[in-house]
Order: structure tokens, then sequence, then C-alpha cells
């Protein structure tokens, strides 16, 4: 089955503490990008990725490190957490620019 | 202003009814065009594309206004499970060769009995 696979779905963490949010697609899309859904705010791009090793960075990149080093790969990386990173975080990939995205099922973070 | 605004509704409709929703952007370079559909607390799933001569399908119509930089969404004899909010997306195609994307805030339908 096509799909987005982002892991874990849930996580507690607690201020200051590294974590990784893995993202995967098995559908050789060459376009990934992460998004932070906010009440009121709707879905914010973190960073998007063109292809390996080509990444850049969306509206709201502060405190958020991604990675390509593989095509279905697409990390999430908090290196240092805090509460205004609490949030619902979707990754999502498309084959082209002009194709629309497919999500993974989402990553609820919370941040104390 | 927003490069991409929606009315956040809700719209409230009975069973069967006609509900069409708008959507502007800014950039007026901007290429292509979607509208997803999200079922609360899940992920957003493409609904369809909007092309410059107007798409349908099945129910549901999709048609791009350039010169007035809007798209919008047609929804013919709704249907409960219709209910959901409808996200309009941008892709506004940067200059440097970055293709972001960009979401409105979502118009939440309520299709009631």
């Amino acid at each position: 089955e096509a799909q987005v696979t982002q892991n874990p779905r849930y996580l507690i963490t607690v201020t200051g503490k590294k974590l990784t949010v893995t993202c995967s697609q098995n559908m050789n899309h060459e376009y990934m990008s992460w998004y932070r859904q906010d009440p009121g705010l709707g879905l914010r791009q973190i960073y998007y990725s063109m292809n390996v090793e080509v990444t850049d960075k969306g509206d709201v990149p502060e405190g958020y490190k991604v990675s390509r080093k593989e095509k279905r790969n697409f990390p999430l990386i908090l290196e240092s957490p805090s509460p205004n990173q609490t949030s619902l975080y979707f990754c999502a990939s498309r084959s082209g620019e002009d194709y629309g995205y497919t999500f993974g099922s989402g990553t609820r973070l919370t941040v104390v | 202003r927003k490069e991409v605004e929606q009315d956040p509704g809700p719209f409230n409709v009975p069973e069967g009814a006609t509900v069409a929703f708008n959507c502007t952007y800014s950039n007026s370079a901007s290429q292509s065009f979607f509208w997803y559909r999200q079922d609360c607390r899940k992920e957003p799933k493409l609904l369809m594309s909007v092309y410059s001569s107007g798409n349908e399908d099945g129910r549901f119509t999709a048609q791009l206004n350039r010169a007035s930089q809007y798209i919008s969404l047609l929804i013919r004899d709704s249907k409960l499970s219709d209910s959901a909010t409808y996200l309009c997306v941008v892709n506004p195609r940067e200059g440097t060769g970055g293709f972001k994307t960009i979401f409105g805030a979502g118009t939440r339908l309520f299709v009631k009995a």
C-alpha cells in the first residue's frame, strides 16, 4: 500500500530533550515536506525537500532541523524542544511540483 | 494580508444542498492549486487538483479564476459524509527553484440530516 509513515504517533517530552520524528514514504516521491498544525493557524510548512540532500526552509523553520540522506526518509529533528513546539506534525510527500501531497497520519507532540 | 485566505465558516447545510467555498491567493505567479479535506484530528487528504479550465469529479467541481486570484469548490447534493474541513492549497513557485506549498486555514462544513 502506498503510504507515508510517521513515528511516533504520540510523544510527550520535556523541554530541552532532543527528539527525532521519523518519516518514510514508499512511493519513490522526490518531494517531501514537514508541516505543523495549530488551532487557528492552520498548516504551516517547516521544511521541505526537493530531492536527496536538497532541503529548504518553509515558513516556520526555527527550532527544527531535517535531513534527506535517502529518498524515502525525511526525519524531523528538534535539538532542544520547547513548549511552543507542542503541536500536531505532519509529514507529506509528492511526486512532483504540480501534484498534491500524500500525508502521514500525524505526530501529536507535547513538550512540557 | 495572508497568502491564502478562506472563510473559516462554519457552513451548516442540510443534506442534498449545494454549497460553494472560495479561496483567494495573493501571489499572482502561483502555478498549481488543490483542494484537500481534513476530518477532525486526521491527516489532510487530497480531494482534487484545480485546473485552469475547471474540473469536475462526481459531485465536486473546482474552478480557478486567475484574473481575480481565487479558486472555488462546489459540492452538489451534499452528504452527511461531506462534513469536514476543506483546505485550499497554493504552490506559489518561488524563483529560487524551491517549491513551497501554502495551505489556507480551512473552511468547516457541517451537513445535517
